[in-house]
Formats: structure tokens, C-alpha cells, sequence
């Protein structure tokens, strides 16, 4: 079943391309920043993460990049397969008076043409 | 398969009645944590607790608890429904709820009130 908003940006890419999926985060003291995937009926999975002392991050076929200035992350995918069909969310994290906070972005769609 | 487990899977219920989702964090896990997420407010983080007791708490309603029982699974209690609870609830763990910990997400509970 259908897990999350219908309305998500959308990114339509060519199986073999690249594909970059970006991210707005809000809160400059976030330290630690996270994306995640989302297939259908599923439960959002573990991707990259990046350290805020850090400006990029090397995975499997993916790399997320951390421009603190301007508060944006983005994440790489190389030769994008049909199994990457999924949604994406970045994540921040921080702390307050209330502990740890994870905050997820709104998600965008990817959608692998074949 | 992250290796957290949530219970029911789906949970159809009416409005003014009470629920309680289950969770079992992965082996290990200290922590777990309870997210909600609807077509129009995204993934939303409800609550943390560590090793039984409550870490952080995010946008949870006075009308939902949850608690972490002494062998770590977590229940996740929301009463006095109404039709804007509808939504997916994941559980998440993580080892020791630090800032910097991976969460590993469940399959979720779709709940939908009528």
C-alpha cells in the first residue's frame, strides 16, 4: 500500500543515469543529517549519513553532500537501477531541551525508467 | 528486514475507541522510538525511550503514551481516536539512542479510523 504523500516532487531518471535528490534543511544547529529510503508499504531504510564536520560522504553508488552555508544536502545516486524506485527523505538531527529530535524533509519521488 | 517488528500490520477501528501498537526493537537495541506518518504532516517523531525510560519526546498528542516494558518492546497507546489519527506508525530502534545513532525503522501499523 501506498505509505506516503501523493503530492511529493518527483524525479523521473533513466535506468543507468544519475540521479540527484535534494534537501532544504531548517535548523542550523542540526549535527547530523541522515537520508532514508522509502519503498512502497515499507518502512523508511537506513541510506548515507553525514557528520556536520563534514562536507561529503562516499557509499556504495551513492555520495551525499553538506553545504552548510546555504543549509542544503543532496544525495548521488550512479547508475540508477529500477530498485532505487523508491521515495527519498533527508533527516537532520539536534538537540534540545527535549532531547534528541530527528526531523524528516517532505520526501521526493524517484521513479527509475527502464 | 531491519529487524524490528511491529504488530498489528493493520488496525481498523472507530472513532472515540483506544489502540495499542506493539514493538520489538532489533537485538540489542536500547532504544526505541515511535514516528507518525500522514498524507499531509510527513513523518513526524512522537517519542523516545531508552532502556524503559522516556528520552525525548517530539509532537505527541496528550491523547497518545507510550511506554518501554523491562525486556525493551514498546507499546504505543492512542485513545479517544479520531478521523485525522488515520495514519502510519513505525517504530524505530537504535542501540543507544546517542544523536549520531542509526534508526532502524519497522514495517509500520496502518491505522485507519472510521
Amino acid at each position: 500500500g501506498e505509505s506516503v504523500g501523493l503530492h511529493l516532487p518527483t524525479l523521473s531518471v533513466q535506468e543507468g543515469d544519475n540521479s540527484i535528490i535534494n534537501c532544504a534543511y531548517s535548523n542550523s544547529a542540526s549535527d547530523y543529517f541522515i537520508w532514508y529510503k522509502q519503498e512502497s508499504g515499507k518502512g523508511p531504510q537506513f541510506i548515507i549519513d553525514i557528520r556536520s564536520n563534514m562536507d561529503k560522504r562516499q557509499g556504495q553508488r551513492v555520495t551525499v553532500l553538506l553545504n552548510k552555508t546555504v543549509k542544503h544536502l543532496s544525495l548521488q545516486i550512479a547508475a540508477t537501477q529500477p530498485g532505487d524506485s523508491a521515495v527519498y527523505f533527508c533527516a537532520e538531527t539536534y538537540s534540545n531541551n527535549a532531547g534528541n529530535m530527528l526531523t524528516f524533509g517532505g520526501g521526493t519521488r524517484l521513479m527509475v525508467k527502464p | 528486514d531491519s529487524g524490528v517488528t511491529q504488530t498489528p500490520k493493520h488496525l481498523i477501528t472507530a472513532t472515540g475507541q483506544r489502540v495499542t501498537l506493539r514493538c520489538s526493537p532489533r537485538s540489542g537495541d536500547l532504544s526505541v522510538y515511535w514516528y507518525q506518518q500522514s498524507l499531509d504532516q510527513g513523518l513526524q517523531f512522537l517519542i523516545q525511550y531508552y532502556n524503559g525510560e522516556e528520552r525525548a519526546k517530539g509532537n505527541i498528542l496528550e491523547r497518545f503514551s507510550a511506554q518501554q516494558f523491562p525486556d525493551l518492546h514498546s507499546e504505543l497507546n492512542l485513545s479517544s481516536l479520531e478521523l485525522g489519527d488515520s495514519a502510519l506508525y513505525f517504530c524505530a530502534s537504535s542501540v543507544s539512542g546517542g544523536v549520531t545513532d542509526t534508526q532502524y525503522f519497522g514495517p509500520g501499523t496502518r491505522l485507519t479510523v472510521l
